[in-house]
């Protein structure tokens, strides 16, 4: 199967601080997912994103589809606690029956 | 609230043993995913079903098995447990007019000891 690799597994910030994660895959995604896992609960979608290039904001939250088609870019400024959690990237495949995800980026924010 | 239910919420049992798991879809999805999730890892897929077949299947093991139902609901059956099959199982439903956009339930925990 797919593989998609996030970067970095973790951070630890100070609330306030902007953040950057990112997410490479092997092969190519037409459509790029992101998602946030608070503890205890299923994964919520964050932002998708279906064209190369193409940069989406969901309030603090920007995303990034790279152009190569095999990478995306999470980051959220100004930090808060509620940020907390485990963001994942993921991607499904052209019939949309599969869906590909990456192992995490674990977000602890300090207040 | 996503609207996807699964139960039971946890479930210990004992290696050799059978559990099966069950998730209601929201209303009106025809779709639902099952995915594996071990401690600290990120979500492995495992089947798709669509309005009571099977559409595709990743990483499942042949101890494992899915099926969904006429009224939409899935039931993944899980066998001759191992203490490696323990993990959190979450399904997810996709609506008709959004395939991308999928919506989990708040998984099932599964102990084998």
């Amino acid at each position: 199967g797919q593989q998609l690799n996030q970067s970095p597994q973790s951070m630890f910030i100070q609330e306030g601080e902007d953040v950057s994660m990112n997410c490479t895959s092997s092969s190519i995604f037409n459509t790029w997912l992101w998602y946030k896992q608070e503890p205890g609960e299923g994964p919520v979608l964050l932002i998708a994103l279906y064209k190369a290039g193409e940069l989406t904001s969901n309030g603090r939250l920007t995303a990034q589809f790279g152009i190569t088609r095999k990478d995306s870019f999470l980051n959220i400024s100004a930090s808060i606690p509620s940020d907390v959690g485990i963001y994942f990237c993921a991607g499904p495949n052209d019939n949309f029956n599969k869906f590909y995800f990456g192992s995490g980026t674990k977000l602890n924010v300090k207040p | 609230d996503s609207g996807v239910t699964q139960t039971p919420k946890h479930l210990i049992t004992a290696t050799g043993q059978r559990v099966t798991l069950r998730c209601s879809p929201r209303s009106g999805d025809l779709s639902v995913y099952w995915y594996q999730q071990s401690l600290d890892q990120g979500l492995q897929f495992l089947i798709q079903y669509y309005n009571g077949e099977e559409r595709a299947k990743g990483n499942i093991l042949e101890r494992f098995s899915a099926q969904q139902f006429p009224d939409l609901h899935s039931e993944l059956n899980l066998s001759s447990l191992e203490l490696g099959d323990s993990a959190l199982y979450f399904c997810a439903s996709t609506p008709t007019s959004s395939y991308n956009e999928q919506f989990f339930g708040p998984g099932t925990r599964l102990t084998v000891l």
